[in-house]
């Protein structure tokens, strides 16, 4: 079946800039997405990108998508101490009745 | 506008014991998923319910776990004789349509002692 990858953890410092990496492998995909899930709470959507597009920028967010080689990638800019969560990748594929596939999330811990 | 709401947010149960859990997703979103969170696990499908079409169950683990939406809205995830393996947050979530951005409520964290 389809699968989406993510690092697992990730640190950096208040104002420096976060980039949380993720591969998938389908090959159909049509939307990928951003989720953000902070302690306790459901998933958030933070952004998405539609497969035809290859950066999309949403304030201090910007998605980079290389269709080529798989690759979806978000900065997150001038970093914050309420930033720190998990952030999820998900890929849709493109066909019906299909639902997101999710990586496993990967841990953002921001330092003051 | 109200968002997608799960209940209860807790639930401890014993072994063996049968459980439901609700989800009220957001009013005129056509699509309903369930997705079960355990830790270091990531996301994992359950099933995915869209208008009137049959539900696609393939992500439900064993035939002890069953859900229904019932009117095109509310939904109701049941887990028999429930294992301490089942034990993880269940998410419910809600779209416009398929293919729309989901929606997540906040979850129901089950326990199975």
């Amino acid at each position: 079946g389809e699968d989406v990858e993510q690092s697992l953890f990730l640190s950096v410092r208040e104002g420096d800039s976060s980039v949380i990496n993720c591969t998938y492998t389908d090959s159909s995909s049509t939307y990928l997405y951003w989720y953000k899930q902070e302690p306790g709470a459901g998933l958030q959507l933070l952004t998405y990108i539609f497969s035809n597009m290859d950066m999309k920028q949403d304030q201090r967010l910007t998605v980079l998508l290389n269709k080529k080689d798989k690759h979806l990638s978000l900065r997150i800019a001038d970093t914050q101490t309420g930033d720190s969560a998990i952030y999820f990748c998900a890929d849709l594929p493109n066909q019906a009745g299909t639902a997101l596939i999710f990586g496993k999330g990967t841990t953002l811990s921001v330092s003051s | 506008g109200a968002g997608v709401s799960q209940s209860p947010s807790n639930k401890v149960t014993e072994k063996g014991k049968d459980v439901e859990l609700r989800c009220d997703p957001i009013s005129g979103h056509t699509a309903l998923y369930w997705y079960r969170q355990s830790l270091g696990q990531g996301l994992e499908f359950l099933i995915y319910f869209q208008g009137n079409s049959a539900p696609d169950k393939s992500g439900l683990p064993s035939d002890r776990f069953s859900a229904e939406r019932t009117g095109g809205s509310v939904s109701t995830l049941t887990i028999q004789r429930t294992q301490q393996e089942d034990s993880a947050v269940y998410l419910c979530a809600s779209s416009f349509r398929h293919q729309s951005p989901l929606h997540f409520g906040n979850g129901t964290r089950l326990t199975v002692t």
